[in-house]
């Protein structure tokens, strides 16, 4: 069964710090990747995916994703976060033969002004 | 263009009773997915409908179910609720071009079981 792993549950950052936000996943092949995220009271949104070419994708408000094929990885980062990124993110996969995207866990972050 | 509308937004029920939520599509979004979210537990797949169809079911209990009518319109119910039940129930749309997996969410419908 495909899996999805977001390795870090809880984030608190200062405003201008630096994101990472890791996102592994268990089977290779052909995948399209995603990160959606959810602000505070509203609905999850569409961050940013990836489907083919090249593997650094550039999303809304700032937001990037690189697709690393040889670690199954598509981290999402942001160079200087801000206190309106404060959200939950989840990372998405689809593939394996399956169109119905598995989600991970998701990463709740907090920003401090 | 309007985006996925669910109803109710909220609502408490207590155990053993059941409950009906329902699910506006994107016009012109033929599958509709319904996901259950938890705390610590994301997003947990429930089913999803194609043209009235169920294409795909998550590892749910038969007590979980769901339907689409012809207008894409798509309802589940839970029945004999129970109080792990209590979560948020998005639903989401998609297009049925290229089946890319990029999915539209409802704010979803919050469900609290006493």
């Amino acid at each position: 069964a495909q899996s999805v792993s977001q390795h870090n549950h809880h984030v608190i950052l200062s405003e201008a710090a630096s994101l990472e936000l890791g996102c592994n996943y268990s089977y290779g092949g052909t995948v399209n990747l995603f990160w959606y995220v959810q602000y505070p009271g509203q609905h999850l949104q569409l961050l940013l995916k990836y489907f083919s070419g090249d593997p650094l994708v550039k999303g809304i408000k700032g937001f990037e994703a690189e697709f690393i094929k040889s670690k199954f990885s598509f981290n999402l980062r942001k160079p200087s976060v801000q206190w309106s990124d404060t959200a939950e993110y989840f990372c998405a996969v689809m593939g394996g033969g399956s169109y119905i995207p598995t989600f991970g866990r998701g990463t709740s972050l907090i920003v401090h002004p | 263009k309007a985006g996925v509308t669910q109803t109710p937004r909220y609502l408490i029920k207590t155990r053993g009773q059941q409950v009906t939520l329902s699910c506006s599509p994107i016009s012109g979004h033929r599958s509709v997915s319904w996901y259950q979210q938890t705390p610590g537990q994301g997003l947990q797949f429930l089913f999803e409908y194609f043209s009235e169809t169920q294409r795909n079911k998550g590892n749910f209990p038969g007590r979980f179910s769901g339907r689409q009518f012809s207008n894409s319109r798509s309802e589940m119910n839970v029945s004999t609720l129970e109080l792990g039940d209590s979560a948020l129930y998005l639903c989401a749309s998609s297009s049925s071009m290229g089946n890319t997996g990029e999915l539209f969410f409802g704010e979803g419908s919050r469900l609290t079981v006493l």
